[in-house]
């Protein structure tokens, strides 16, 4: 099954101190993982891919296939980190489709 | 910057009735999708659309569901008898290419079924 969990609906920090968001995800193929955020009131957005292994905002997601996670990560949380992020699998890699599945995502809040 | 547009931003209709939900998306875009999120839901794929044709669809997509690219830019969502538990945030995507990876995301189309 294809399948992408977040277990934290709210994940509440204040500024200045690390943030984890957690993903695990179920498939039978070789994954390719990504992180979306939306802040309020905009669009989905591309926040980084395990491929890349880039550092986006301060941001840092490994991608560990033993533990079939892909947790995000971010040593000093910035009130402008306040957002909802997804965690998403794409699956049909190279074909027509590539379509992507995600968490149900979690709601970072960064208290002053 | 390019972006992909959907119109409208909001459509309230009566169940039983035929709604169009339209996006454009970037222009040089080749690949197309459908996404919707129902309140408190996750985002799920719907529909994926390339060289005028589907490529992939879910289970959410049936009989009553239909996308087309009637004039090159615009890509629509037909649902032909709206249902109660079709009230959800659509959101419209697109990709430039097979091998690119990024699906760009439309601002989304809130639909609330009365």
């Amino acid at each position: 099954a294809q399948r992408v969990t977040q277990p934290e609906k709210l994940l509440s920090v204040f500024k200045g101190a690390p943030v984890e968001l957690k993903c695990n995800y179920s498939y039978s193929g070789s994954p390719e993982l990504f992180w979306y955020v939306q802040y309020s009131r905009q669009r989905l957005q591309l926040l980084l891919r395990h491929i890349s292994r880039e550092s986006i905002k301060g941001f840092t997601a490994d991608l560990n296939k033993g533990e079939t996670s892909f947790h995000l990560k971010k040593p000093f949380a910035q009130e402008e980190d306040s957002a909802m992020y997804y965690c998403a699998l794409r699956v049909g890699y190279g074909g027509a489709t590539n379509k992507l599945i995600f968490g149900t995502g979690t709601l970072l809040a960064v208290q002053p | 910057e390019p972006e992909v547009t959907q119109t409208p931003s909001h459509q309230v209709t009566q169940m039983g009735q035929e709604v169009i939900l339209r996006c454009v998306p970037i222009s040089n875009h080749l690949y197309f999708y459908w996404y919707r999120q129902i309140l408190g839901q996750k985002v799920e794929f719907l529909v994926s659309f390339y060289n005028n044709e589907i490529s992939e669809k879910s289970e959410i997509f049936d009989d009553q569901f239909s996308v087309e690219r009637p004039d090159g830019s615009n890509f629509t969502l037909k649902i032909r008898s709206t249902k109660l538990e079709d009230s959800a945030m659509y959101f419209c995507a697109s990709k430039i290419g097979t091998v690119s990876y990024e699906q760009y995301f439309g601002p989304g189309t809130r639909l609330t079924v009365t």
